[in-house]
């Protein structure tokens, strides 16, 4: 049983490119968390997602980022018109429901902003 | 606004020396207490969930606790394998979103 698998793992971009973070839940799996780790701070929660629908955006900056997850294929993080500020890792998480607390998270996208 | 403070930031310890982490919270209705274990480059591993004060959880070397203000995550006897950085979080909402603290990173040598 694949856990969640994100990619890329490493993702360079220049100054004002767009990035495109992915994740494939887990199998059975139809709750996506996003969480973004700066360097020497915690995880911060982003966005929350299931099914073609985003339940809770509240930690995503409301310029430049957006998520999705369609009905078809992974989730996807957007972050438009890359800043130096949005270098981080990205992780990806899930659960089978919302009752528990116990996320299966991905091994990360890291991003670096040049 | 949920608060999670983690410490100490670094705690280095010799083989076989316990120890014990903290974590506390300011929360309104907590509806559960995580811990997790994040090793360099990884995304973090759940270890634990704790719902009311006075509840305890064992996993082989380590236990947690919670009371009603805080958490420990108290270390026995300890391995070069455990060192990595413990993270705890809360959950306050309906939701699985979880509020992190910056977590321990613990250093265990020979």
């Amino acid at each position: 049983n694949a856990g969640v698998m994100q990619n890329p793992r490493h993702l360079v971009r220049r100054r004002g490119q767009e990035a495109r973070l992915r994740c494939s839940p887990m199998k059975g799996h139809s709750h996506v968390y996003w969480y973004r780790q700066l360097p020497e701070e915690g995880l911060k929660f982003m966005v929350y997602l299931q099914k073609e629908n985003i339940i809770d955006e509240s930690g995503m900056p409301k310029e430049r980022f957006s998520a999705e997850f369609p009905k078809e294929g992974p989730s996807i993080l957007r972050i438009q018109q890359v800043v130096r500020g949005d270098s981080a890792a990205y992780f990806c998480a899930s659960s089978p429901s919302t009752d528990t607390g116990e996320l299966f998270f991905g091994e990360g996208s890291r991003l670096t902003v040049l | 606004e949920d608060q999670v403070t983690q410490s100490p930031e670094a705690l280095r310890l010799q083989e076989g020396e316990s120890s014990s982490l903290n974590c506390s919270y300011t929360v309104s209705g907590l509806r559960g207490l995580f811990w997790y274990r994040q090793d360099p480059g990884k995304g973090p591993e759940f270890l634990f969930t704790l719902y009311s004060a006075g509840e305890e959880k064992e996993k082989e070397r380590l236990k947690a606790t919670l009371t009603k203000k805080e958490s420990f995550l108290h270390i026995t006897a300890p391995k070069p394998e455990d060192s990595a950085t413990y993270l705890c979080a809360v959950k306050t909402g309906t939701a699985s979103k979880l509020t992190f603290g910056t977590g321990t990173r613990l250093q265990v040598t020979l």
